[in-house]
Order: C-alpha cells, then sequence, then structure tokens
C-alpha cells in the first residue's frame, strides 16, 4: 500500500507554544485530510484540503495542501491542554484513504 | 444528525472463533469503509463498501469479508480469529461525489471503533 511519513513521531511542548507537523508521500493525493484521535476512540476529522496550494484554516489550526500534492502540514497556534492527542494525515487516492504514522502531542500545562 | 455508530463497543474473544461487528454510516452518507488499526499505529485499510458491493480492498486476508445492506449500514466479518487480529476496528462513512468529469469521495467521518481482543 502507500506509505505516508508523519513527523516528528511524538513532540512534548508547553502550553501557549505553536505546533507545527508534517505528513510526506511518494504518490500523488486527490484531497488531503488531518484527524485527531483521543485514546480508545475513532479518529475525528479537522481538517480537509482538496487543492494543491490551498490553505485553509478551522479555529487555531492551519493545514496546507502541498504544490507536489505529495504533501500536506497541519500547525497548531497557542497550544492548550485539550490539543493532547494523537494527530493523522490521511490522503485520498482514488476511492481508497492511506493513513500517517501519526504524531503524538503532549502539552505541559 | 447522528454520527457513525458502531456496535458493539467491545468485545473478547478466542482464537478460531468468529466475529460480526456492525456499523451504521452518517446520515446521507451512502459508502462504508472499515479500517483495522492495532495498537500505536495508524488506521489500515480494510476494505469500502458501496452499492452493496465491495469496491476496494486492502492487503487482508480471505478471512476478513463484509456486507452492505439496503440502508447503507455495514458488517465486518473474521473468520478464524489470530491473536494478531486483536485491534481496533474503525468504521468511516463518506459520500461519492462528482467535481466536473471527476467523481471524488467527500471526506470520511469515522465512529468510535470497536476494542477487539483475541485471547
Amino acid at each position: 500500500g502507500q506509505q505516508l511519513n508523519q513527523s516528528p513521531q511524538s513532540m512534548f511542548i508547553q502550553e501557549g507554544e505553536d505546533v507545527s507537523m508534517n505528513c510526506t508521500s511518494s504518490s500523488i493525493f486527490n484531497t488531503w485530510l488531518w484527524y485527531k484521535q483521543d485514546p480508545g476512540e475513532g479518529p475525528v476529522l479537522l481538517i480537509a484540503l482538496y487543492k494543491a496550494g490551498e490553505l485553509t484554516s478551522n479555529g487555531r489550526l492551519t493545514a496546507q495542501f502541498g504544490i507536489t500534492r505529495k504533501d500536506s502540514f497541519l500547525n497548531i497556534s497557542a497550544s492548550i491542554p485539550s490539543d493532547v492527542g494523537i494527530y493523522f494525515c490521511a490522503g485520498q487516492l482514488i476511492s481508497q484513504f492511506y493513513f500517517g504514522t501519526g504524531t503524538s502531542l503532549t502539552v505541559i500545562p | 444528525d447522528a454520527g457513525v455508530t458502531q456496535s458493539p463497543t467491545h468485545l473478547i474473544k478466542t482464537r478460531g472463533q468468529q466475529v460480526t461487528l456492525r456499523c451504521s454510516p452518517k446520515s446521507g452518507h451512502d459508502t462504508v469503509s472499515w479500517y483495522q488499526q492495532a495498537l500505536g499505529q495508524g488506521p489500515q485499510f480494510i476494505f469500502q463498501y458501496y452499492e452493496e458491493e465491495e469496491r476496494q480492498r486492502g492487503n487482508f486476508p480471505d478471512r476478513f469479508s463484509g456486507h452492505q445492506f439496503p440502508n447503507y449500514s455495514s458488517e465486518l466479518n473474521v473468520n478464524a480469529l489470530l491473536l494478531g487480529d486483536s485491534a481496533l476496528y474503525l468504521c468511516a462513512s463518506s459520500t461519492l461525489q462528482t467535481s466536473g468529469r471527476a467523481l471524488s469521495y467527500n471526506e470520511q467521518f469515522f465512529g468510535p471503533g470497536t476494542r477487539l481482543t483475541v485471547l
């Protein structure tokens, strides 16, 4: 299957700091999605991106669809304790969605 | 508007047994995809159902099978369970839409998952 490389694998930050994580692929995707997953629950959609170069915000979250269509990044500004969780990128190719390996975020109050 | 629902929440089985997991998609969605998520990993695509047929399949053995009903709900069946089948099984729903000449799937929404433990 398609391989999505997500980095960093884990992050420990102070409350109030900004966070940046990214996802790269060897394949071109039609859609990029970013999800947050809390322990024992299903992933929750944060942002969906549909066009190369697209920059989309959702509150303190901003994500971009890379120009090459092989990468995407997610930024979180002014982190708060409830941002803790695992963030996954996902790329859509034809009708399948492929997930990255996840970034575990810990916010220290 | 109900989101994606899954049942049961948790399930414990022994090796060799069979299991059936159930999913109801979000209102207005007609496509259901199933994923397996092992501990510490990202979700891995099992298969997708649309119009009551399996449309896409990931790299999973035939022990994994599914079904979609006319009301778009879906079941995932796993036969001859192995210890390695222990995982969180996620259902995601979406809808197919047309954009110009291209067919594309709208973003997926996930259910809370079923935690399967095989002893």
